[in-house]
């Protein structure tokens, strides 16, 4: 069956420092991925999404890569604040499931000042 | 500012007892979701809107049913609530097939006693 998920449940980086977020998933047929940024008592907030025809996407401070051959997807976040401690998600659509969202297990980024 | 919003924030209901949760937006978007978010876990889709039409996710229990009586609203029904059902309810809303830039809502955290 379809499914999404990540490798490591917490992180915990210094201010500063760079981070990466990982997430692997199993269905060959997700063709869109989106990771989320979900602060406490907040609803998910859209960092940075990126189509299967693509193997990297940058945006402000945040880069997605993708590597289809291992069904893996990463967020990678420059030079982290204390602002982005939050959960992270990934989530994936199937190719054809129009408007429906799987979304991972989530990992916690933790940034220490 | 354009936005999606969900009242209340906060909801308890006595075990069994009929709860609606409503959500609005301004953003005229077509398409409105449903997720229920559990402690520690991602959230889940219960359902959505494409205008009028509205797609049930296979799992989704009975207890849980919905209504968008125009555009701007959505509700999220609970015919009889368990303990099983304390939860974060999430709104979200997309244009089209533009999923992943939809927007979610704050989110109604449900109390079941």
């Amino acid at each position: 069956g379809e499914s999404v998920g990540l490798h490591l449940p917490t992180l915990s980086v210094q201010e500063g420092d760079n981070s990466i977020i990982n997430c692997a998933y199993s269905n060959s047929a997700s063709d869109y991925f989106i990771w989320y940024k979900q602060e406490s008592g907040k609803g998910p907030q859209f960092i940075i999404d990126i189509r299967s025809n693509m193997d990297k996407r940058q945006g402000q401070r945040v880069t997605v890569l993708l590597n289809k051959t291992v069904k893996h997807l990463s967020l990678q976040i420059a030079a982290t604040q204390p602002g982005d401690s939050a959960v992270y998600f990934c989530a994936e659509n199937l190719r054809g499931s129009n408007y429906k969202l799987t979304f991972g297990k989530g990992t916690l980024l933790t940034v220490n000042p | 500012d354009a936005m999606v919003i969900q009242n209340p924030r906060y909801q308890v209901t006595q075990f069994g007892k009929p709860v609606t949760l409503s959500c609005s937006q301004t953003l005229n978007h077509n398409v409105m979701y449903w997720y229920q978010q559990k402690s520690s876990q991602a959230p889940k889709l219960l359902f959505h809107y494409y205008d009028k039409d509205f797609n049930n996710e296979a799992d989704t229990p009975d207890n849980f049913q919905s209504r968008r009586p125009n555009t701007s609203f959505c509700f999220l029904d609970i015919r009889s609530p368990g303990l099983g059902d304390a939860a974060m309810y999430l709104c979200a809303t997309s244009r089209d097939v533009t999923v992943g830039l939809g927007t979610f809502g704050s989110g109604t955290r449900l109390t079941v006693v």
